[in-house]
């Protein structure tokens, strides 16, 4: 299967840093990356879709300006934590969509995800 | 975005067959159903994908019914290796991307 990796897998920071996570697609080109966030023994929570060459959509609730999204290129997209707070702590996990080319059976593939804490 | 439900957890021994039921009940036409493995501290796992009937791979089989409304996710002779989270997603393909949003999950636990 296709392979997506992250950097860092683990970030330890002081509060009122920021912090950037990458998320790659090694394999294979994705316009589109997705950003979860996930706190211990809860479902993956998504908080944006990030779109190669465009701005990124955040879902309801999630503020733009504390997690920017930047997509570069068709292999990476970072996610930057704005003045990383403790509540910001959680595991962040990306994922990109790999096409078939055949209708309905494009898949979507995620990182290893990245733990952060917030001192 | 059609809703999913599953059962919040499920215990199984080794070597036994563990079925999985997701409802589904207001998935789309364009929509199809992707199940996903996750263990702690790391990211989902692709496990199985289909649209409609049967679909069969290497480590699981995914059913289908007609009205699809639900699915069922089959794992034969589970390991303790296969204790984990399972989460099944319905999703479509709209403006070409496909937006998937999960639920809370099967957590299933395989005992010796």
């Amino acid at each position: 299967g296709a392979v997506v990796s992250q950097h860092p897998s683990r970030v330890i920071c002081k509060s009122g840093t920021s912090v950037k996570i990458e998320c790659r697609s090694l394999d294979f080109q994705a316009t589109t990356m997705f950003w979860y966030r996930q706190f211990p023994k809860k479902s993956l929570m998504l908080m944006a879709t990030s779109n190669e060459g465009s701005k990124a959509t955040y879902e309801q609730g999630v503020e733009k300006d504390k997690f920017l999204i930047n997509h570069a290129s068709l292999t990476l997209s970072t996610l930057t934590v704005t003045s990383a707070h403790p509540e910001d702590s959680s595991f962040y996990i990306c994922s990109a969509t790999l096409y078939s080319g055949r209708a309905g059976t494009d898949t979507q593939y995620f990182g290893p995800g990245t733990r952060l804490t917030v001192l | 975005l059609a809703k999913t439900t599953q059962p919040i957890s499920m215990d199984s021994y080794e070597g036994q067959e563990v079925n999985i039921t997701c409802s589904h009940n207001n998935i789309a036409t364009n929509d199809y159903i992707t199940w996903y493995q996750q263990f702690p501290s790391q990211g989902p796992r692709f496990i199985i994908q289909g649209y409609k009937t049967k679909v069969t791979n290497e480590v699981a089989s995914l059913f289908i019914p007609a009205d699809r409304k639900s699915s069922t996710l089959s794992l034969p002779r589970v390991s303790l290796s296969d204790t984990a989270v399972y989460y099944c997603l319905v999703g479509g393909m709209n403006t070409g991307f496909q937006k998937l949003v999960f639920g809370t999950g099967t957590r299933l636990l395989v005992s010796p």
